[in-house]
């Protein structure tokens, strides 16, 4: 079966730095997604990682071990309206369509 | 325009009614995708059409009819709806369904209440 972990609640103080976990079990590997979202509003792309390493954009980076099976994502320079849910999620290894099998989200909630 | 559309962003109804949930996209996007998602829970995915072809139904109960008209539209019909079904119920579309960098595009949503 396919299995995403991720840590369910973090809290950080605003302009400091955090990192969220994401290590997953599946039987074949074609891709990791991060994807930011805020209360009652749509999922927004943030990163996307197939190879080892990381990826840089702006505040944000996300990193991939694919023998290990984890990834994280970094936020540095925190703002207040970083406060929202990120989702990990991994393609299908079989690539059904594109379907993306997702963690069940970290709520990140960031203080002044 | 990069932006995926749904109407109507909330609906509240019966059990006994009929109703549509409508995604709209202009990117050129040939897979387009229904997902249901409950409070604090991940997105859970319903549908997939590829091409205007439904490829994947991941065993969603008939009460939920999708439609694919043409490549930029997607419909959800409803009938017969439970409480339980009350949820955001999200659009997603990207290039197509099988490249190996395929970034899905959310729309914001529509907000079902089934009473």
């Amino acid at each position: 079966g396919q299995n995403i972990d991720q840590p369910t609640e973090m809290t950080a103080t605003e302009g400091a730095i955090v990192q969220i976990n994401c290590t997953y079990q599946t039987s074949g590997f074609n891709g990791l997604f991060w994807y930011q979202q805020h209360a009652g509003e749509a999922p927004t792309f943030l990163s996307y990682n197939v190879l080892d390493g990381l990826e840089e954009k702006g505040r944000f980076s996300s990193f991939l071990s694919r023998s290990k099976g984890y990834s994280y994502l970094l936020l540095k320079e925190l703002q207040m309206k970083d406060s929202a849910s990120y989702l990990c999620a991994v393609r299908d290894p079989y690539n059904q369509g594109g379907k993306l099998i997702f963690g069940q989200g970290t709520e990140l909630s960031v203080k002044p | 325009d990069t932006e995926v559309t749904q109407t109507p962003k909330h609906l509240v109804m019966g059990m006994t009614n009929k109703k549509s949930l409508k995604c709209e996209q202009h990117m050129g996007h040939r897979a387009m995708y229904w997902y249901k998602q409950k409070a604090k829970k991940p997105p859970e995915l319903m549908f997939v059409y590829s091409y205007e072809k439904l490829s994947i139904n991941e065993s969603v109960p008939s009460r939920f009819s999708p439609e694919c008209p043409n490549s930029s539209l997607l419909n959800l019909h409803l009938h017969a709806l439970q409480p339980e079904d009350s949820a955001l119920y999200l659009c997603a579309s990207s290039q197509d369904g099988g490249s190996s960098y395929n970034e899905q595009f959310f729309g914001p949503g529509t907000r079902l209440t089934v009473l």
